[in-house]
């Protein structure tokens, strides 16, 4: 079954610390891995999206890595802001499907305090 | 450009009552799709459209109907609601090819079946 597993569930850190988020998959065949950002009340946005030659992306404060021989991802928070505070989504497409066969991560919900 | 829009915002429906979630995009997008985000709970897929006059069952299907009015907009129906169905509802649109199929989200449709 193709799964995304995300950890941990909830994370709180302090304004100005760093934080990295874990994303497991077993989805197959592989095409892209992308992390998307929710803030409350709001629709996700994506922050990143990497292929399987893609080990690395950033996007500002935000690097995403792929490991895709051990299908994981993390995605790590540079000296975080109150901004920051938010759910964050790994989902997974498989080759060659549309992308509704996406498979989306129950998210991380992430808690920056002052 | 207002990319996804999703009307209404907010709605209260009692049990056996009937709805239409109304959404378009403006980004001459081929594919939309419908989620339900429960608490704590990943997106899951409800239906999806590929493309214009084309629609197909996601992960969450029993209790809802869609339509692919046009290319802007895809609706989703509740004909007989259910408590199970108290969500929220994302609509989200994309573009084969254009970022692997990155998915921009509206804004959602919170609603409670009583």
């Amino acid at each position: 079954k193709n799964q995304v597993e995300q950890s941990p569930q909830s994370l709180i850190i302090l304004e100005g610390k760093n934080c990295t988020l874990q994303c497991n998959y077993t989805v197959s065949p592989f095409s892209n891995l992308r992390w998307y950002k929710q803030d409350t009340g709001r629709g996700p946005v994506s922050l990143t999206i990497m292929t399987f030659s893609e080990n690395t992306k950033s996007n500002g404060r935000y690097t995403a890595t792929l490991d895709a021989d051990t299908k994981q991802s993390s995605l790590h928070i540079t000296a975080s802001q109150l901004s920051d505070s938010a759910s964050y989504i790994c989902v997974v497409s498989r080759h060659n499907t549309n992308a509704g066969k996406s498979t989306f991560g129950d998210g991380t919900t992430l808690t920056v305090k002052p | 450009n207002a990319g996804v829009t999703q009307t209404p915002k907010f709605q209260v429906l009692k049990t056996g009552q009937s709805m239409t979630l109304q959404c378009a995009q403006d980004m001459n997008h081929n594919s939309m799709y419908w989620y339900r985000q429960d608490p704590g709970m990943g997106l899951r897929l409800i239906y999806y459209s590929a493309s214009e006059g084309t629609t197909d069952k996601g992960e969450v299907p029993n209790g809802y109907n869609v339509s692919r009015l046009n290319k802007r907009e895809f609706s989703l129906r509740l004909e007989s609601a259910a408590p199970s169905q108290t969500s929220v509802y994302f609509c989200a649109s994309s573009e084969a090819g254009r970022p692997y199929n990155e998915q921009f989200f509206g804004p959602g449709t919170r609603l409670t079946v009583l």
